[in-house]
């Protein structure tokens, strides 16, 4: 199976500490989406990149949060001086370019479960 | 500021009866719509989408969704629920100028046998 891959798929973490997590795309996609999804909550949109470059921000992601894609493949979500907070599901999606029939559709990881004690 | 309410937090329907999930959004330019489910312990899935063209739209599973511009809805519809489309059904919106997404809160969908 060749979908999205996230890892970890769970973190326990002490409040204060950074955490990191990794997301890789389906291979042909170059559209990738970080989300946080709380219970009880559909997914919140936090940054989008197409390829190498991240497009689009929410003001969601503090200066706590940052995100990378530095080839335009795998991505890594960081989270420095995590808080109680913090704790979520974190989903990465990917896409393919404008072009392809499932053009807007976003393919979904599994997603990273981030405990903040 | 673009937004999706789904207003019914639970569906519960009998197996072989029509479903209907309801979605309303409001955005500032043309809408991009969206269904995903997502089952118990797996990842989301997309479902359908309504980017342009006619108003029924028709998905995976047997799904179909109608988008309703003077209303702004775009209502999940199945002629006859499975017991296996028992799952939480998000509705989504994009402008279509942007790529943030924004998820209603879901709506779980109970098939009773």
């Amino acid at each position: 199976d060749t979908g999205v891959s996230q890892d970890p798929r769970h973190k326990i973490t002490k409040r204060g500490q950074n955490v990191t997590f990794r997301c890789d795309p389906i291979s042909e996609h170059n559209r990738l989406y970080w989300y946080r999804q709380t219970l009880g909550q559909g997914p919140e949109f936090l940054t989008y990149f197409q390829n190498e470059a991240q497009l689009e921000k929410s003001r969601l992601l503090s200066d706590r949060f940052s995100a990378e894609r530095p080839k335009g493949s795998f991505s890594t979500l960081e989270i420095q001086r995590t808080e109680q907070g913090d704790s979520a599901m974190y989903l990465c999606a990917s896409s393919t370019p404008k072009g392809y029939p499932s053009y807007n559709e976003q393919f979904f990881g599994p997603g990273t479960r981030l405990t903040v004690l | 500021a673009q937004s999706v309410a789904q207003p019914e937090d639970q569906v519960n329907v009998a197996e072989g009866n029509p479903l209907t999930v309801k979605c309303t959004y409001s955005v500032s330019g043309n809408p991009y719509l969206f269904w995903y489910v997502q089952y118990p312990n797996r990842g989301l899935q997309f479902l359908l989408k309504y980017i342009t063209g006619d108003n029924l739209v028709k998905g995976s599973y047997g799904f179909e969704a109608e988008f309703n511009k003077s209303q702004t809805s775009f209502h999940l519809k199945k002629p006859s629920a499975l017991v296996s489309d028992s799952a939480l059904y998000f509705c989504a919106v994009r402008d279509q100028g942007y790529q943030k997404v924004t998820f209603g809160t879901g709506t779980k969908l109970q098939v009773i046998p």
